[in-house]
């Protein structure tokens, strides 16, 4: 059965820094791995997603890299601004089925 | 291009009441998947529905859950004589296949 960690649960920053979120998964062989980001009270609003041949996806200042093979994959968000502030979650989708399995989300707070 | 929407937001119901959950899909979409997020717990996986079929219910409750998909009109899950333990928020999202998932705004689920 998957199991998707993510490390720290909570993060705070000060405006401007370089950071990075951590995702862990427990079966190496999954189809693709998602990043989400929630903010209170709304829904999940899709970041990046990287295929399982992939090692990395860029979209502006975030940057998310996969190695399958240690289980692992990282969120790095430069130059953070207070408008980062939010829950961001990692999924990963396995080989058979479509379904998520998701971590707990790490909640980042982006101080002025 | 709407995304994902789901209705109600915000869902009052007393204990032993049914509840109908709503969910049109993006345009062009035909897989839909139902996820629920318990308070202070993550995004589990409910069930996954194609156009009339289910297609993986594994995470469903056997128990007073059902979705459905018809031909026509959105997806709806419904909740049979709700308990507090189904206070909730429900979300649903859509894709095009295995690839990226777009997720609704939830519904919030609250049982009195």
């Amino acid at each position: 059965k998957q199991e998707v960690t993510q490390i720290p649960a909570a993060l705070s920053v000060p405006e401007g820094e370089n950071l990075v979120l951590n995702c862990s998964f427990t079966d190496s062989a999954i189809y693709n791995l998602q990043w989400f980001r929630q903010d209170p009270g709304k829904g999940l609003t899709s970041l990046l997603l990287i295929q399982s041949s992939q090692r990395e996806q860029t979209s502006g200042r975030l940057n998310a890299s996969l190695d399958k093979s240690s289980g692992r994959s990282t969120l790095y968000i430069a130059a953070s601004q207070p408008g980062d502030s939010a829950t961001y979650l990692c999924a990963v989708m396995g080989n058979a089925g479509n379904m998520l399995t998701f971590g707990g989300g790490t909640r980042l707070m982006v101080k002025p | 291009n709407a995304g994902v929407m789901q209705n109600p937001r915000h869902l009052v119901r007393r204990r032993g009441q049914e509840a109908r959950l709503r969910c049109s899909p993006m345009k062009g979409h035909s897989h839909v998947y139902w996820y629920r997020q318990l308070p202070e717990e993550g995004l589990k996986f409910m069930v996954y529905l194609q156009k009339e079929n289910i297609i993986d219910e594994s995470g469903m409750p056997k128990e007073r859950f059902s979705a459905e998909f018809p031909k026509e009109g959105p997806s709806i899950l419904r909740i049979q004589q709700v308990v507090r333990g189904d206070s909730a928020a429900y979300f649903c999202a859509s894709s095009t296949g295995r690839d990226e998932q777009y997720f609704g705004p939830g519904t919030r689920l609250t049982v009195t």
